[in-house]
């Protein structure tokens, strides 16, 4: 069974301009998750999606970042403008519906902001 | 609020030694779930165990072992006779029962223990 995919696995572009992440969630995942991962730190939630409907963005920000899941399957994570801070590896990760579900891990964007 | 602390930042041991990777959840939950997750260098995060807060039996598998303890809000991690292939950055990962309905909850991540095996 295939894994939770992400495109680009690598991102540099210079600050200000804007990004877009890829993921593919594994086949009958409802919930999607991203996660932003700062270098030394474990993984922190920016949204939650069930089906189409973002459940919890509330650790997103607005300003900056959107989301969308469209059909329910895949979702794109959008950063505009870039900023320097925002240099983090975003991790996709998918579940069942179902409370505690176990999430799994795509392999991660690692942006460098310049 | 839940919080999950990794105290150790980096353990460094000689292949082949035992190593314990501790980890302390707070909640107000009384349902819960807790995880642990390895990070290779290669960066992606693999699922080790699940374990929910009804369940306190310990569990082992091949090498390693994990020892949850709601008395002191611990779920540690042994691995016995460690390998080379065990270095990586370990996470300890909690998950609360959702008010939104049946949903699962975003996780709430330790910084994470880096383990280093000494060949």
């Amino acid at each position: 069974e295939a894994g939770v995919v992400q495109s680009p696995r690598y991102k540099i572009i210079e600050k200000k301009q804007p990004v877009a992440f890829w993921c593919n969630p594994i086949s009958g995942h409802n919930t999607l998750y991203w996660y932003l991962q700062n270098l030394g730190q474990g993984p922190e939630l920016l949204i939650r999606y069930e089906n189409e409907e973002a459940v919890d963005d509330s650790q997103l920000p607005k300003d900056r970042f959107s989301a969308e899941r469209l059909k329910g399957v895949d979702s794109t994570l959008k950063i505009q403008p870039a900023e320097l801070g925002d240099s983090a590896v975003y991790l996709c990760a998918s579940s069942s519906l179902r409370r505690g579900e176990t999430q799994y891990f795509g392999p991660g964007t690692r942006l460098l902001v310049l | 609020a839940q919080k999950v602390t990794q105290a150790q930042t980096e353990i460094s041991v000689v292949e082949k030694e035992d190593v314990t990777l501790d980890c302390v959840y707070e909640t107000r939950d009384t349902t819960y779930y807790l995880f642990w997750y390895k990070q290779p260098p290669s960066g992606e995060l693999v699922f080790l165990i699940r374990r929910n807060s009804f369940d306190e039996q310990n569990e082992i598998s091949g090498r390693y072992s994990w020892n949850f303890q709601k008395s002191t809000s611990s779920f540690n991690f042994t691995i016995t006779a460690s390998q080379v292939v065990d270095s990586a950055v370990y996470f300890c990962a909690l998950s609360e029962a959702s008010d939104s309905g049946g949903g699962a909850d975003g996780l709430t991540f330790g910084k994470g223990t880096h383990l280093i095996i000494q060949p």
